[in-house]
């Protein structure tokens, strides 16, 4: 298994650009987290969903879209870039149920100048 | 409140040493308490968690402490080794571990 995907590793964009970062993960999980991480401020959870075309908001959405079609893909779209998107980006995913591990791939690095 | 609070930002510690880690919550709704281990260039992974019906629990080297009524928790890293250098979250959530609310990170160094 790969586990969970993400693409681009690293993405620069102007203000005002749009950008689709991807999520794919194998494992066959109902639970999709999109994070971003900023420094010295730990993981802040931007959406989330529990199934396939069941989105949620987490605690900072705005600027951000998800949509989730399939179990396996949990893409995050960013309409109009501003500098202030400028972050490491994590998708995780997790099995419903008590025991809820989360597995994070790998992050993108986006940068807005 | 939804925040978990974690100190210290950054710890050094000599190889064989004890590394301890706190953090502070404010919701007691919360009901599961993990702590994520992020290696530089990588995505957090899952070290050890906790459900506060238990006052500890050990995984090898590593050891979570759980208060309760003072509503905190740490980690413990004994015989603390190079290769645990590494940022270390603390995180909590209600609802089955599903919306997690994680720490400000902690940087971990063991010299050697």
């Amino acid at each position: 298994n790969a586990g969970v995907t993400q693409t681009p590793k690293f993405r620069i964009l102007k203000i005002g650009q749009s950008m689709t970062l991807q999520c794919t993960q194998d494992m066959n999980h109902n639970y999709m987290y999109w994070y971003r991480q900023d420094p010295g401020m730990g993981l802040k959870l931007i959406y989330y969903s529990v199934g396939a075309g069941i989105t949620d908001k987490g605690e900072v959405p705005n600027g951000y879209n998800v949509s989730r079609s399939t179990t396996e893909d949990f893409p995050l779209r960013l309409e109009l870039a501003a500098p202030s998107q400028t972050s490491v980006y994590f998708c995780a995913s997790s099995y419903s149920g008590r025991s809820n591990e989360q597995f994070f791939g790998p992050g993108t690095r986006l940068t807005v100048l | 409140q939804q925040q978990v609070k974690q100190s210290p930002q950054s710890l050094i510690v000599q190889k064989g040493g004890i590394s301890i880690i706190n953090c502070a919550y404010e919701n007691t709704a919360f009901d599961y308490f993990p702590w994520y281990q992020q290696f530089p260039g990588k995505g957090p992974a899952l070290l050890i968690a906790i459900r506060p019906d238990v006052s500890e629990k050990k995984e090898g080297r590593f050891t979570i402490s759980f208060n309760k009524s003072a509503k905190q928790f740490s980690l413990h890293i004994m015989d603390s080794q190079p290769g645990d250098s590494a940022t270390y979250f603390c995180a909590a959530s209600m609802e089955y571990g599903n919306k997690l609310v994680f720490g400000a990170g902690t940087i971990l160094r063991v010299k050697s």
